[in-house]
């Protein structure tokens, strides 16, 4: 069975600091990933996604993707309250999406 | 108005009852599915759809059924609720062209369902 990791935290950070998440995943022939933030109780919404090994930047976010050690992990720098929520890890399997269980990511004023 | 509505957004119903909760979407996506969510276990897929004729099982399909009655519709039935299907239901959609082929998932709001 296709598996998805994640530490379920709760991932605690001062303002300002860097947070970072990870994700594991037992399917080698995964093309794509992607990381979902949730708040409670809303859907979740895109933050990035990655296909290729090494880091992709988008602002304070940076994805980055080892596929031979099956790792993919987020980085957010300067981090903010707002970005206490739940972080999502998903793996493509050319079918559907499977999700880790989440990361609570508590960024403290 | 959002691109995938989910209805109803929220439902208490009893042991025993039957249950629809729709999705519609205006992506123009073929591809449609229903995950299930609860509190610490991420999203499960539960049913998927490739298009009107093309309906697959996901990890945790018992207890459920889906009906695609459109290529921008499709339906999750319960058709005998018990307790432990409490949980908040999400539809999601993905494309196969562009961007859209990576297998990004866009999310309905969710319909949140308490069985008693």
């Amino acid at each position: 069975q296709k598996e998805v990791e994640q530490n379920s935290g709760p991932l605690s950070v001062p303002e300002g600091a860097i947070a970072s998440l990870n994700c594991t995943y037992s399917d080698r022939g995964s093309q794509s990933f992607f990381w979902y933030r949730q708040y409670s109780g809303k859907s979740p919404e895109l933050i990035m996604f990655i296909y290729s090994n090494g880091d992709k930047e988008d602002g304070r976010f940076t994805a980055q993707l080892n596929k031979a050690s099956q790792y993919v992990s987020l980085l957010i720098r300067d981090s903010q309250p707002s970005d206490s929520a739940t972080y999502l890890c998903a793996v493509n399997t050319g079918t559907a999406l499977i999700f880790g269980k989440g990361t609570t990511l508590s960024v403290s004023s | 108005d959002a691109d995938v509505t989910q209805t109803p957004r929220n439902r208490i119903t009893k042991t025993g009852k039957r249950i629809m909760l729709e999705c519609s979407q205006t992506k123009g996506h073929d591809r449609m599915y229903w995950y299930r969510q609860d509190p610490g276990l991420g999203l499960r897929l539960i049913y998927y759809s490739f298009d009107v004729k093309d309906i697959n099982k996901g990890e945790i399909s018992d207890g459920y059924s889906v009906s695609r009655q459109a290529q921008a519709k499709f339906s999750l039935s319960l058709e005998s609720a018990i307790p432990n299907q409490t949980a908040l239901y999400f539809c999601a959609t993905a494309g196969t062209s562009g961007r859209a082929s990576t297998g990004e998932l866009f999310f309905g709001e969710g319909s949140r369902l308490t069985v008693l």
